[in-house]
């Protein structure tokens, strides 16, 4: 079966980096995009960018271009997302999701990493 | 940039009774770009619809989503007590991503 397991959960202070991962199985790997959107605590849901895993290209959302990095590796089935710069306002709820060839929608979700930002 | 308005914010209804959730556009989309999501409390959103009328896989066929142009409408025909959570569409644009509305709470009345 399809399952997205995400890395646990981080406390960051202002100005660092974040990695967090995401561990994909039950389907060819690099058929599928990989997105990550997160939700901050009470929040409605945001787009962050996303990868082709094929050929490892990427396509951030504009809001986070020069601090989004989208990484993946093939031989594990993991993509990787790298946050730097953190803010108090990236505390979130982030989650890594798949999305079906040629179509625009999120068909499987990670269970979500908890990343608190705080001095 | 695409903004999508949910209304309303929070619905409030029995089991039993239907559900009518909206979701409007700033601008005319593809129907074959939007989607809708069911999310619970601490859990992931679940895709619901796609396509804005196709049921995923494994959705009760009390589910059902239409609309085109700049109105969309999720409508659950009877409310079962499972289905009271937070509903969001989801849409995409070729300049803005992917972007979601703010959400509709479903309560219990």
């Amino acid at each position: 079966q399809v399952q997205l397991v995400q890395s646990g959960a981080e406390v960051k202070k202002p100005g660092a980096s974040v990695t967090l991962s995401c561990k994909t199985s039950g389907y060819t790997f690099t058929t599928y995009y990989l997105h990550w959107l997160r939700q901050a605590p009470g929040q409605g849901l945001e787009w962050l960018g996303m990868i082709d895993p094929n050929g490892g290209g990427t396509n951030p959302a504009q809001k986070f271009q020069g601090r989004v990095s989208v990484t993946r590796d093939t031989s594990t089935s993991t993509v990787y997302l790298k946050l730097s710069s953190l803010r108090s306002e990236d505390t979130a709820v982030y989650y890594c999701a798949r999305e079906p060839p040629l179509m625009v929608y999120f068909d499987f979700w990670g269970q979500g990493t908890m990343v608190t930002v705080s001095s | 940039e695409i903004v999508l308005t949910q209304s309303p914010g929070t619905l409030s209804l029995s089991p039993g009774e239907r559900a009518l959730l909206s979701c409007r556009a700033s601008q005319s989309i593809s129907s074959r770009y939007l989607a809708w999501y069911q999310q619970k409390p601490g859990r992931a959103p679940r895709l619901l619809i796609y396509g804005a009328s196709n049921r995923a896989t494994g959705i009760p066929d009390r589910f059902s989503g239409s609309g085109s142009g700049t109105d969309f409408t999720l409508t659950i025909s009877r409310l079962e007590p499972e289905d009271f959570a937070v509903y969001y569409c989801q849409q995409y644009g070729s300049s803005s991503g992917y972007t979601f509305g703010q959400g509709t709470k479903l309560e219990i009345k």
